[in-house]
């Protein structure tokens, strides 16, 4: 049983185009995440919901919109995308804050741009 | 200064020595911590967490200085599957805002 799913594994499209990826978690936690990892292996955080609040929105452009029909789905729906999006983007999720908090993760998406 | 910092390496080392990572975090209400591996093309996984009173779990050791905001990972007896990029994690909570921030990763060369 995959812990944390996200589909597509990959995911080639051409500029201008509006593309989602989409992200389960069957922990039964409370918190999922969006994180990006660039080219240079460096994993930033993009969003954090908790129970289908966001909690977190970092300076993600606009364009990157996440959207949470309930607490055990995260979908990440990108609109106009550009060459700059791509990477590698990770889903996670942990339990609600409370300090000993560990994230697992989806295998990830790796979003080409052409 | 940036909210947590390792040294990106690579660290080249032979088998069987013994290699140590540290972390630096900036946040001092920073609660939680840990040790992440990632594999190429891999997500990252839980390696170990990081305890006050540091921890051990094999050929791994985790430590952690809270008054100088770092954590540390020994790795003894390095094997040739020891080889992979470590991220330092910290988790701030605060007002619900649960932030799990990673460092950019040490990567681990174990030379045969």
């Amino acid at each position: 049983d995959t812990a944390v799913s996200q589909t597509p594994k990959y995911l080639v499209t051409q500029m201008g185009n509006d593309k989602s990826i989409k992200c389960e978690q069957n922990l039964g936690h409370d918190t999922m995440y969006w994180y990006k990892q660039d080219s240079k292996k460096f994993l930033k955080i993009m969003f954090s919901y908790n129970n289908k609040e966001l909690i977190i929105n970092e300076t993600v452009p606009n364009r990157f919109s996440p959207k949470s029909p309930d607490k055990a789905h995260l979908n990440l729906h990108i609109n106009s995308l550009e060459l700059g999006d791509s990477a590698v983007y990770f889903c996670a999720s942990s339990q609600e804050a409370g300090g000993g908090t560990e994230a697992f993760f989806g295998q990830g998406t790796r979003l080409t741009v052409v | 200064r940036k909210e947590v910092e390792q040294d990106p390496g690579p660290f080249n080392v032979p088998e069987g020595a013994t290699v140590a990572f540290n972390c630096t975090y900036s946040n001092s209400a920073s609660q939680s911590f840990f040790w992440y591996r990632q594999d190429c093309r891999k997500e990252p996984k839980l390696l170990m967490s990081v305890y006050s009173s540091g921890n051990e779990d094999g050929r791994f050791t985790a430590q952690l200085n809270r008054a100088s905001q770092y954590i540390s990972l020994l790795i003894r007896d390095s094997k040739l599957s020891d080889s992979a990029t470590y991220l330092c994690v910290v988790n701030t909570s605060m007002n619900r805002d649960d932030k799990i921030i990673f460092g950019k990763g040490t990567r681990l060369h174990i030379l045969p």
